[in-house]
């Protein structure tokens, strides 16, 4: 059964960058037709997809975070990673990292639980 | 983009069969067969239940059942179980590489 866990700083300071590891376990990032990517919910906010990519290297970004964000997949670890940059604390958010079935479906079959990011000083 | 819009809550009885719309624009829901529906119970990871408007995926009961007329779409849930009770996203791709979420609807099983 695939599981999906986030990692990372749960406490992030204004105007630095936001990072991210998502660790896929009893599956590869690499199987055929599947996307990664991210999806965060600010508190008492509604969803907002991030992004996505392939691990041959394409990547989609919500064009409202395209020059800040980047993800990127680490094969050999099976990982998945996510770069926010020059946050603010409207990114505070939980994020989750997701798998996402073909990039012409834009339904995500694979969900983390979620990871609490918090932009403070 | 706005958010979709679904009721806060709905409610039924075991047996019964309800319906939760979400109502999107022209733009989005509208434009594209590209809704999908998720289910998350407290504490748990969100679950795919309908993709691409009515498509199951593999290991999801076939008492849900997904459709689209104009710019709503409905996620229908027949012979409810007190299990189904849980709260309940629609998604929708609004082109230019982006998408849109619903603000969840919570099904209570009376």
């Amino acid at each position: 059964q695939l599981q999906v866990q986030e990692s990372g700083p749960g406490l992030v300071k204004p105007s630095e960058t936001l990072s991210l590891t998502c660790i896929v376990s009893g599956g590869s990032i690499t199987t055929e037709n599947y996307f990664w990517g991210w999806i965060r919910q600010p508190p008492g906010k509604g969803l907002e997809w991030i992004g996505s990519m392939y691990h041959s290297g394409s990547k989609y970004y919500n064009p409202s975070l395209r020059s800040r964000v980047t993800i990127s997949g680490e094969t050999s670890k099976n990982h998945v990673s996510l770069n926010l940059t020059s946050v603010t604390a409207a990114d505070t958010a939980v994020y989750h990292c997701v798998r996402q079935i073909g990039l012409g479906s834009w339904a995500f079959d694979y969900w983390g639980q979620g990871f609490l990011v918090t932009v403070s000083s | 983009q706005s958010a979709l819009t679904q009721p806060a809550s709905v409610s039924g009885s075991p047996g019964q069969s309800i319906t939760i719309p979400c109502t999107g624009t022209s733009s989005d829901v509208g434009s594209y067969n590209l809704v999908s529906w998720y289910q998350q119970h407290p504490g748990k990871a969100r679950k795919l239940m309908i993709y691409e408007v009515n498509k199951r995926p593999s290991g999801v009961s076939n008492r849900f059942s997904g459709s689209k007329s104009g710019n709503t779409a409905s996620l229908t849930i027949s012979g409810l179980q007190a299990e189904d009770e849980a709260d309940y996203y629609c998604c929708s791709y609004v082109g230019s590489v982006t998408l849109v979420f619903g603000g969840g609807t919570r099904l209570t099983v009376l």
